[in-house]
C-alpha cells in the first residue's frame, strides 16, 4: 500500500517570503500522480499543484512550485512571496495512475500547517 | 468554488441515530468519491462510485453505505451512530476515464457531523 508522509506539522513564514513544504511518499508503481490540497480555516479542500509521475518537468501554478524527485519520492511544494491568505493546512496526496478497484483514490499525509506572519 | 456542493453543512444527531449526507458533482464528472476526515484518522477515503456504479471501497464501516443516483448526485448513508463518527465528510469528483484531467479531484466544502 502507498503512504505519504509530511514530517512538518507546522512551518511558519514572513510574509512576501519563500516557504518550502515537504513530502516523501513509498510506492512500488511507476505510474502515478501527486497532489498538494490546501485546506484554509473555511475547510474546503483547495487543489493548488499536480505532478504526473511520467513528466520530468517540475509543475509550477504562478506562486506554487513543486521539487519532484522521483528516485528519492520526494514530492516538495514552495509558495514564493507569501501571502497572508497562504495560512492553511497543506496535504499532499498520492492517486495511482490506473483506474481500477481503488486505483483512483488520493492517499494523504497528516498534513502541515503554514503560519503566515507579518 | 469548486463546483461540487454538499448538503447539510452541518449536521448534530444523538448517538444510535442514521443521517444522510448527499453531494452534487460539477456538471459532467462521472466520479464520485466520499473522505472522511477526523482528528484521529486524519483524511481516508471511504468509497467510489462510477457512473452509479460502485467502483472501489476504502475503510468504510459496514454501518455506513452509499448510492449514485442516475443524475450522478450521490448519498452516504450513515447509521447507528457513534460518537467515534463526528467528522468532516466531503465528497470529491472527478472526469473519470473520459477526457479532461479524469485524475484530479475535485472537492466540496464538506458536511460537519456531530454526533453527541
Amino acid at each position: 500500500a502507498q503512504t505519504v508522509t509530511q514530517s512538518q506539522p507546522e512551518m511558519s513564514v514572513q510574509e512576501a517570503e519563500t516557504v518550502t513544504l515537504s513530502c516523501t511518499y513509498d510506492t512500488s508503481e511507476s505510474d502515478y500522480y501527486l497532489f498538494w490540497y490546501k485546506q484554509p480555516p473555511s475547510r474546503q479542500m483547495i487543489l493548488v499543484i499536480r505532478q504526473e509521475a511520467y513528466k520530468q518537468q517540475n509543475a509550477t501554478e504562478n506562486r506554487f512550485s513543486v521539487n519532484f524527485q522521483k528516485a528519492a519520492k520526494s514530492f516538495s511544494l514552495k509558495i514564493s512571496d507569501s501571502q497572508l491568505g497562504d495560512a492553511a493546512m497543506y496535504f499532499c496526496a498520492y492517486r495511482s495512475g490506473g483506474y481500477t478497484g481503488t486505483a483512483s483514490k488520493l492517499t494523504f499525509g497528516t498534513g502541515t500547517r503554514l503560519q503566515v506572519t507579518l | 468554488d469548486s463546483g461540487v456542493t454538499q448538503t447539510p453543512k452541518h449536521l448534530i444527531t444523538a448517538t444510535g441515530q442514521r443521517v444522510t449526507l448527499r453531494c452534487s458533482p460539477r456538471s459532467g464528472d462521472l466520479s464520485v468519491y466520499w473522505y472522511q476526515q477526523s482528528l484521529d484518522q486524519g483524511l481516508q477515503f471511504l468509497i467510489q462510485y462510477y457512473n452509479g456504479e460502485e467502483r472501489a471501497k476504502g475503510n468504510i464501516l459496514e454501518r455506513f453505505s452509499a448510492q449514485q443516483f442516475p443524475d450522478l448526485h450521490s448519498e452516504l448513508n450513515l447509521s447507528s451512530l457513534e460518537l467515534g463518527d463526528s467528522a468532516l465528510y466531503f465528497c470529491a469528483s472527478s472526469v473519470g476515464v473520459a477526457g479532461g484531467r479524469p485524475y484530479e479531484q475535485y472537492f466540496g466544502p464538506g458536511t460537519r457531523l456531530t454526533v453527541t
